[in-house]
């Protein structure tokens, strides 16, 4: 059973369209982190929340930490192909320096 | 190079025959993670080490799964008697572990991409 589950799982969209991913877990969480991966590569850490309720904006994309610290979404606006990839959600609970990892969501930005 | 460096990037081998996977972190980073990842879908945490500290391995799927981390820097991953379903990309990560606990980013390898035929 997955900690942390994302949805959607898979994601077609045009470039120009927005869109949100979300990770949801029943468990609370000290902080969330999202990681973007490209084929062939390891994660790389886009963003790290660690208040409930912060929400941090990096260029067009925007993320938000939920109040009770058992969420997160992923907000990309006016998507562009070189954001394709799978993005991760990983959670770290109870201030240990072990991350969970979600499911994965794969985006397909197409021109 | 200064990153996460993993070995083989690549390994095929016959159901039953044992396999190592090599680890490289970046210099000076405390903390090691194991993960696998099975058709580009989420990672699952297998074992994570810290400083010198007992090693967390409760996520480590059988017996036949076993890591070490010799002197607080090179790793390696050991699968014994293999299986089919063991096929997957094996990721380390390592992290330097200070400031808030869960805030440190976590650096990636690229992987091994491991086939039980």
């Amino acid at each position: 059973t997955q900690l942390l589950e994302q949805s959607p799982q898979f994601l077609s969209i045009q470039e120009g369209e927005n869109l949100t991913v979300y990770c949801n877990s029943s468990s609370v969480f000290s902080s969330l982190q999202w990681y973007r991966q490209e084929p062939g590569e390891g994660p790389v850490l886009l963003v790290t929340v660690v208040t409930g309720g912060e929400v941090k904006k990096l260029k067009r994309l925007t993320f938000q930490f939920g109040d009770a610290r058992k969420d997160s979404s992923l907000h990309i606006t006016a998507a562009q192909t070189g954001d394709t990839g799978l993005y991760l959600c990983a959670g770290a609970r109870y201030n240990f320096n072990k991350f969970y990892f979600g499911s994965g969501t794969k985006l397909n930005v197409k021109p | 190079g200064a990153g996460v460096s993993q070995s083989p990037s690549n390994k095929v081998t016959e159901k039953g025959k044992d396999v190592e996977l090599r680890c490289d972190p970046i210099s000076g980073h405390t903390a090691l993670y194991w993960y696998r990842q099975s058709l580009g879908q989420g990672l699952e945490f297998l074992i994570y080490f810290q400083g010198n500290s007992a090693p967390d391995k409760s996520g480590l799927p059988s017996d036949r799964f076993s890591a070490e981390r010799t002197g607080g820097s090179v790793s390696t991953l050991t699968i014994q008697r293999t299986q089919q379903e063991d096929s997957a990309v094996y990721l380390c990560a390592s992290s330097l572990a200070r400031g808030l606990a869960g805030t440190g980013e976590l650096f990636f390898g690229e992987g091994s991409r491991l086939t039980v035929l």
